[in-house]
This record gives structure tokens, sequence and C-alpha cells, in this order.
């Protein structure tokens, strides 16, 4: 089984700000998955196959790595991306990061 | 639209079964695979198994022992049962389409464990 570390755990941006998430795999992966989740809701689908956004995520987000490092760029952070973050690699069995809380300032 | 949404009990008894049905609509499982995926309160993720298009199934290893699901096409409904419940396994329970990844979610359900 693959593990996946995020970091930070959590983190706090001023808007505008550059955020940068990283997942780093135990092993290498050939894609990277992430997903946001605000309290109370379920995930959603945020960046698939490491770098495509998905159907209505803003263009300030953005994805890439390869092998076992992947990141989560947000350009000009905004008060709607506060959430937190979860990656997931698409080798089986599919496994989770332990998410990265970002909070607004 | 594609829809999913879970159901079942909110409490369950430690040692019981947790028997969950996820229906989903605007999708048929013949074609699409479908997860289930845990939360525990203010924790992460994790994967529980799926069960593919073909009717195959997969399961987490850590849970393997203890978990089976299972499907009827004609009703479109994905059923998961886990045995042996303990207070660790109180949590959100999701369902969610797989296709390369978790496309779409379900609202999910609150279990709770407890006596």
């Amino acid at each position: 089984e693959i593990v996946l570390t995020q970091s930070p755990t959590t983190m706090t941006a001023s808007p505008g700000e550059k955020v940068t998430i990283t997942c780093r795999a135990s092993s290498s992966v050939s894609y990277m998955h992430w997903y946001q989740q605000k309290p109370g809701a379920s995930p959603k689908p945020w960046i698939y196959e490491t770098s495509k956004l998905a159907s209505g995520v803003p263009d300030r987000f953005s994805g890439s790595g390869s092998g076992t490092s992947y990141s989560l760029t947000i350009n000009n952070m905004e008060a709607e991306d506060a959430a937190t973050y979860y990656c997931q690699q698409w080798n089986y069995p599919f496994t989770f990061g332990s998410g990265t809380k970002l909070e607004i300032k | 639209q594609v829809q999913l949404k879970e159901s079942g009990p909110g409490l369950v008894q430690p040692s019981q079964t947790l028997s969950l049905t996820c229906t989903v609509s605007g999708l048929s499982l013949t074609s699409n695979s479908v997860s289930w995926i845990r939360q525990p309160p203010g924790k992460g993720l994790e994967w529980m198994g799926v069960i593919w298009s073909n009717g195959g199934t997969d399961y987490n290893s850590a849970i393997k022992s203890r978990l089976s699901i299972s499907r009827d096409t004609s009703k479109s409904q994905v059923f998961l049962k886990m045995n042996s419940l303990q207070t660790e396994d109180t949590a959100m329970y999701f369902c969610a389409r797989y296709w390369r990844y978790f496309d779409y979610w379900g609202q999910g359900v609150m279990v709770t464990v407890s006596s």
C-alpha cells in the first residue's frame, strides 16, 4: 500500500498570497488526484490526473508533479479557497493523504 | 445528472453488523464502478472498497475480513455490509463513482457505533 504524506498539515494564507500544498508518496505513482472538502460537505474532485482542473474549479488552481512528489498550487488565494485538501493516488489499492487544512487570514 | 445517495441506520451497537445502501441515478452500475469511503469525525478519508462495473470487488486489506460490497443492478443500488463493528468504525460513510478518480460523491451517512 502506498502511503501519502501531505504537508503542511495546516496553514493560513492571506488574500492574494500564493499557496503550495505538497503530497509525497512512499512509492512512485503515475498520477495524483486532489479533492476539496468544506465542513459538513462531501469531498469534491478538484484536480485530477495530476494537473487537470475539475469542472468549475477556478484557474488560479494548478497541479503538478511526478514520481513521488506532487503539489497543488493556488495563485492569489481567495476566501472561498479556505478548505481541507486531500491528495489521492490512482494506483490500486487507493489511498488518501491525511489532508491539509487551509485557512484564510 | 449523476446522483448517489447513501442510506442506513444512524446508530449501530458494538459487535453488530452495519448495512448501508447507495442508490444511484443517472448512471448504470453495469458500466460504472462504485466505491465506499469513510471519514471518522475530524479525521481524513479512508477508502474501503470498490465494486467494479463487471461485478468484481476489491477491499482495503485493513478491513477486508469484515467487509462485503454487493449490488442490485435492477434497482441501481450498491450495498455495504461490515461486521463486528467497534467504536472506531464511527464515521461518515460515502459512496462515490470511480472513473479514474472519484468524480461523483453522495452526501454521506453518519454512523455512530455505541451501546
